[in-house]
């Protein structure tokens, strides 16, 4: 079965608003990355995070390990953010092989 | 910095035709290289990871026979789809891990439309 859940599907926010991202998983963990997929497809890294809390800007990515979930909290949202966000993980013992969610597309609303 | 680079990245092929692909790992020496593609309204999925010392690994649905990949040194690496069709159409991108750590870089990708 789908080893990441990642939600919600999509998302409309009012410029100003924050954002929830969560991805649950379904296995033990060696690493957490989250994404942002460009319109042209390519992805830039956000945060690396196989556990605890990392800040970037507005950015803030929480992974839990024993609750197997992480979250990706955007506070005060932009239009620019709007887009894709990806997140992926690496499953105990896999060795480098990443297994990504379906994504949350996010439109941001001036 | 760790960057990767893909080439090219846009390419059109006919159906039943092929198409190679290549992936550069620039600042690092990637311990592992790992080919994904993503399908129109799919995500990502794993078609082969290739590290250091051991042999190339296939995902399920995905064969050497169709997805040929050559990984001369940690720096390099290149994918042929062969014999392309529809149902090949989609981003691939590279992702290579450096030494010492588990966060994966990736590239920009090669975007494949199959006519």
């Amino acid at each position: 079965g789908q080893q990441v859940q990642q939600s919600p599907a999509s998302l409309v926010l009012q410029e100003g608003e924050n954002a929830e991202l969560q991805c649950n998983f379904s296995t033990s963990l060696n690493s957490m990355q989250w994404f942002y997929q460009r319109p042209g497809g390519s992805l830039v890294s956000l945060f690396y995070n196989p556990s605890g809390t990392k800040q970037s800007g507005r950015l803030t990515s929480t992974t839990v390990i024993k609750e197997r979930r992480s979250s990706l909290h955007i506070s005060s949202s932009q239009t620019t953010d709007s887009g894709t966000y990806l997140c992926a993980m690496e499953p105990g013992g896999s060795n480098a092989k990443l297994t990504f969610g379906k994504g949350t597309k996010l439109s941001v609303k001036s | 910095g760790a960057l990767v680079y893909q080439y090219p990245r846009r390419t059109i092929c006919k159906s039943g035709t092929s198409m190679r692909m290549e992936c550069q790992a620039v600042g690092f020496q990637a311990t592992s290289v790992a080919w994904y593609r993503q399908s129109p309204q799919k995500t990502f999925e794993l078609i082969a990871l290739s590290t250091v010392n051991s042999a190339i690994k296939y995902e399920q649905n995905f064969t050497q026979e169709k997805f040929p990949i050559s990984h001369p040194n940690l720096s390099f690496s290149s994918m042929t789809v062969l014999n392309a069709y529809l149902e090949d159409r989609g981003l691939y991108l590279c992702g290579a891990r450096d030494w010492g750590g588990a966060e994966q870089f990736f590239g920009p990708g090669t975007r494949l439309t199959v006519l």
